[in-house]
């Protein structure tokens, strides 16, 4: 199970961090993943972490949002820095099952609603 | 970047018929990296179909996927009434997650 927090109401330019908890399973041992989608629109990725650490980000979101994990609390974060409006959404949490590239559990999600 | 298009946009069934959904990428992928996930409203998506065809746990066997290359299908044999959703389907490539737009099954 997967369950993500932090969403808010933030002024553009501003910063957020997300979390997602994870329990069933280690998230240390999983390639983890945070995916967005704006109000009424599709899935966007937007970043992963690997298990040896690596990470990888979409275009639109490089160099201001960042991933990480803390293995003791078992939790991944998405630190969301410079905020637009663009960057309004849920954002989903969701584990990489193995090696087939794919998504197969999904956290319910947190708004992050950006709005001066 | 590999763009996925999925079509149609919105199709309109009744229940107990087939449906088919389609996912064209603009380049040629690996079967092994083809997704499709359903999202009902106000939910997050669930995985249906992972290396194209192959089932996740859980999947009804009414749900099916095949295709190659450029073109992929999502068959649903016969629709029950919780099939009325949106449908993704999903690549990877290059360490990038790419996603079609959607395509929305509705009640006729």
């Amino acid at each position: 199970q997967l369950v993500e927090s932090g969403g808010a109401l933030v002024q553009p330019g501003g910063s957020l961090r997300l979390s997602c908890a994870a329990s069933g399973f280690t998230v240390s041992d999983y390639y983890m993943s945070w995916v967005r989608q704006a109000p009424g629109k599709g899935l966007e990725w937007v970043s992963i972490i690997y298990t040896g650490g690596s990470t990888y980000y979409a275009d639109s979101v490089k160099g201001r949002f960042t991933i990480s994990r803390d293995t003791s609390k078992n939790t991944v974060y998405l630190q969301i820095n410079s905020l637009r409006v663009e960057d309004t959404a849920v954002y989903y949490c969701a584990r990489r099952f193995g090696g087939s590239r794919v998504f197969d559990i999904w956290g319910l999600g947190t708004m992050v609603t950006v709005s001066s | 970047e590999i763009v996925l298009t999925q079509s149609p946009g919105t199709l309109s069934l009744s229940p107990g018929e087939r449906a088919t959904l389609f996912c064209r990428a603009s380049q040629s992928v690996s079967t092994n990296y083809l997704a499709w996930y359903q999202q009902r409203p106000g939910q997050a998506p669930t995985l249906l179909i992972y290396g194209a065809s192959s089932r996740a746990t859980g999947i009804p066997d009414r749900f099916s996927g095949s295709g190659s290359g450029t073109d992929f299908t999502l068959t649903i044999s016969r629709l029950e009434p919780e099939d009325f959703a949106v449908y993704y389907c999903q690549h990877y490539g290059s360490s990038l997650y790419t996603f079609g737009q959607g395509t929305k099954l509705e009640i006729k």
